[in-house]
Order: structure tokens, then sequence, then C-alpha cells
């Protein structure tokens, strides 16, 4: 089983609509988790942390089920600019998901 | 964020010999660092974990006498693809983490290598 397993997709929504994408670890004592974006032939950057509780910057919602060992990101309200591939990290070792490639369009 | 400089940002070389990439956290120290390489349309594959002063942990498949990997001070470390073939042609990609961060790392902007 992979460390990190994410649904490649690609997910294609219109503008405005709400798309989730989920991530499975298997290690179960792993602690921190991040929410990559990258664009295409370029470095990835950080989108957010995911914290226990669950945390939302704008909008953007990551979550955390320990017990299920999986981690989400909700967007809200798509918009053009946020087709990117979105990859999921385990933090301790900074292991990287497959990546869920998604493209808004108009 | 902090600031991670990758160099060169591509390069073009022959079957057989060897090229260098440097990756420069320019104002935090990077304990540790981070190698990757990305084929298209792929994941980014983890290839080493380097800490400073420690010799890299390789992932396994991960030739380490291909891919030789030098993390000699806080603010430098660099891949070096010896004797490479078309087959090591990808995107190569560091990132750095630093203690006083927490778990952040910070990519630099990639090396996309193509063997002829």
């Amino acid at each position: 089983r992979k460390e990190v397993e994410q649904d490649p997709g690609p997910f294609n929504v219109p503008e405005g609509a709400t798309v989730a994408f989920n991530c499975t670890y298997s290690n179960s004592a792993s602690q921190s988790f991040f929410w990559y974006r990258q664009d295409c032939r370029k470095e990835p950057k950080l989108l957010m942390s995911v914290y226990s509780s669950g945390n939302e910057d704008g909008r953007f919602t990551a979550q955390l089920n320990r017990a299920s060992q999986y981690i989400s990101l909700l967007i809200r309200d798509s918009k053009l600019s946020d087709s990117a591939t979105y990859l999921c990290v385990v933090a301790d070792k900074l292991i990287f998901g497959t990546g869920t490639r998604l493209q808004v369009f108009p | 964020g902090a600031v991670v400089s990758q160099h060169p940002s591509w390069v073009i070389c022959k079957s057989g010999t060897s090229v260098k990439i440097e990756c420069r956290s320019l104002d935090f120290q990077a304990t540790t660092m981070f190698w990757y390489r990305q084929f298209p349309k792929q994941s980014l594959m983890l290839m080493a974990t380097s800490n400073e002063g420690s010799k890299a942990t390789y992932e396994q498949g991960v030739e380490k006498d291909k891919f030789l990997i030098n993390h000699a001070s806080l603010t430098l470390s660099t891949l070096t693809v010896t004797s490479a073939h078309p087959e090591d042609s990808s995107f190569y990609i560091c990132s750095a983490r630093s203690r006083d961060r927490g778990a952040e790392a910070f990519f630099g902007q990639g090396t996309r290598l193509t063997v002829v």
C-alpha cells in the first residue's frame, strides 16, 4: 500500500461549484499534514496546513480524520484560477500523494 | 515565506556526463533538505532526505551511487546525477525545512534535466 494515496482525477467542475478531495495515509503515527498546490511545470506551493480540529482559509477547508486515516480539502465557489494539481502531504517525512488534478471551466 | 533557490532551472547534457544541481536556502538555515523527481503527469517522488552534515537517506529503488547528494552546510545541498542517461531526463525539485519554522517545507523552482 502506498504511503499516501489520492484520486488523480481529473475533476472537471464549473465555476462556482464546490469540490472535495480526499487523501488517505498508511502510517497511523503520522502527525502533520499539508495541502500543496502545483501548477503545471512549476514547483509546489503550500496551500494550507491541516489541523486536527479542521481549519478554514477563505474558500478552502481542510479536515483530518485520524480514525480513518484520511485528510480532505474542500473548495467552495471554485474559480478558474483554482485549476491546478492539489497534493496532500504527510509532513513527517514529506511524502507527497499522487495529486488530484482540478480543472475549473467557465 | 522562506526562499529556496535552485540552480540551474534547466539543463541539457549529453549521455554519460554528470550534472550538478544546487539548492540553496537564502534566508533561513535548512536543517533538512529533500530531493524529488517528477516525470510528466506524475507525482513528486521522494528520492532522498539529507540532514546537514550527515549522509543522505535514500528511498528504496534510488541508486545512491548514481544520485550523489551532499548537504555540507545549512544553506546548500547539491544533487549530482552521474553518468546521466536519457531515462534520467526529468524535473528535479529540492525542498528545505528548518527546525525553527516547523514542519512546512519550502521548494526550489525545480530543474528540468534533458539528457540527449
